[in-house]
């Protein structure tokens, strides 16, 4: 079975400074990739998406991730932080989108 | 957009009571989670559903019961609520069939403590 793990719980970062979460992942073949964003008391709203191709995706808001087969790896950027972009980010992993299993999720703290 | 509609944001209720949370989605979508979400935990799938009176269990289905009589509407039900449920649920939808392209699409989650 799949399985997640973003290795840092919290970071924070100044409003301005570029940003990387990580993800790596546990599966045998390549996995559907996904990262959500949950703001506070909001629900999850997917960023971007990789299933196969160019492993640099784009996804909303400015934020990009790359997939490297070789470290299990799908780790999410952003070169330069605003203060809206604190929330808790969520990576996800599965065989197909009907069965997906979720990190336990990065909180990101913006400083001014 | 998809609309994913979870009928309660916040839920206060006593242990050994039934609760039930209600989800809809307006986007005709065969396949409906739910999932609740932990800190330190990310979230978990407790139950889904592929159609209309069809569920599966999910990783952690102990203590909680599902029902879908309509294909819009996805409740969770706790037969018996214990405090050990506190937590936060969620309800995610997505078109049925072989679908890898689509992802789930998340209502805004229930907060639910019991006392």
């Amino acid at each position: 079975a799949q399985s997640v793990t973003q290795p840092d719980i919290h970071i924070t970062v100044s409003e301005g400074a570029s940003l990387e979460l990580r993800c790596n992942y546990s599966y045998g073949a390549t996995p559907y990739l996904f990262w959500y964003v949950q703001s506070p008391g909001q629900g999850l709203q997917l960023l971007l998406k990789y299933f196969s191709g160019d492993t640099l995706v784009q996804g909303i808001k400015g934020f990009e991730a790359e997939f490297k087969r070789s470290q299990s790896s799908f780790n999410l950027r952003k070169p330069s932080v605003h203060w809206s972009d604190a929330a808790e980010y969520f990576c996800a992993v599965g065989p197909t989108t009907n069965d997906m299993r979720f990190g336990a999720g990065t909180r990101l703290t913006v400083k001014p | 957009d998809v609309k994913v509609t979870q009928s309660s944001r916040y839920l206060v209720k006593r242990t050994g009571e039934k609760v039930f949370l209600e989800c809809v989605q307006d986007m005709d979508h065969e396949n409906m989670f739910w999932y609740r979400q932990d800190p330190g935990l990310g979230l978990r799938l407790i139950y889904f559903s592929y159609d209309v009176k069809m569920k599966e269990k999910g990783d952690i289905p102990e203590g909680y019961s599902v029902s879908r009589e309509k294909k819009e509407r996805f409740s969770l039900i706790l037969e018996s609520a214990s405090t050990n449920q506190t937590s936060m649920y969620l309800c995610a939808s997505i078109p049925g069939g072989y679908s890898p392209n689509q992802p789930q699409h998340f209502g805004d989650g229930t907060r639910l403590s019991i006392l």
